[in-house]
């Protein structure tokens, strides 16, 4: 069964702090690894997708690498704005013709001025 | 942008009455899906669709049915609501995987339900 971990539940931050949210996962043959953002009482916003070890994409303040275990969402000099909950999820080979992702549950960022 | 539009924000239903969410997508994705999302349990999916008049089910489809008679519409319907089907309910759309990708969804602004 795929599995999806992200770590911290939670993070606080000064702004300017730069940090670091992971999202582990087991897999049988990785397809992609997306990368949303949410906002409160809002819908998850698309940031990245990540096809391969070794790839890495960045927006603004934002960075996201991935290995054979995990990805990386590296967050430099945040801001207030950057507040919200990270959210990872994972898309293997297909099984019995399903491409459904398996979401993690999570990172809630708070970023103080 | 693609957008996917779900007609309402908030909406508060009585038990047992039947409950028809709406979603509409403007980029003519093949895929639709439902999720609901509760506090600590994260994204549950519950129907998806890869197209007209098909559907699958997710994780959690008890309670629940679909209807997709357009590709740009997918409707989620509460057969009967009860009050665990309070919840936020996301809708979300991608294009179809064999066509190259994989490729993220894009979401709606999500509706608040409330069952009481």
């Amino acid at each position: 069964e795929d599995q999806v971990t992200q770590s911290p539940e939670a993070l606080r931050l000064q702004e300017g702090e730069s940090s670091s949210l992971n999202c582990s996962y087991t897999v049988s043959g990785l397809r992609g690894l997306f990368w949303y953002r949410q906002d409160p009482g809002k819908g998850p916003e698309f940031l990245f997708t990540l096809y391969s070890a070794g790839e890495e994409k960045e927006k603004e303040r934002l960075k996201a690498t991935l290995t054979k275990k995990e990805s990386f969402l590296h967050i430099t000099a945040p801001k207030p704005e950057d507040s919200a909950t990270y959210l990872c999820a994972v898309q293997a080979k297909a099984s019995g013709g399903s491409y459904i992702p398996t979401f993690g549950r999570g990172t809630s960022l708070i970023v103080h001025p | 942008d693609v957008k996917v539009t779900q007609s309402s924000r908030y909406l508060v239903k009585r038990t047992g009455e039947k409950v028809f969410l709406e979603c509409v997508q403007d980029m003519d994705h093949e895929n639709m899906f439902w999720y609901r999302q509760d506090p600590g349990l994260g994204l549950r999916l519950i129907y998806f669709s890869y197209d007209v008049k098909m559907k699958e089910k997710g994780d959690i489809p008890e309670g629940y049915s679909v209807s997709r008679e357009k590709k740009e519409r997918f409707s989620l319907i509460l057969e009967s609501a009860s009050t665990n089907q309070t919840s936020m309910y996301l809708c979300a759309s991608s294009l179809y995987t064999s066509t190259g990708g994989p490729y993220g969804y894009t979401f709606g602004s999500g509706t608040r339900l409330t069952v009481v």
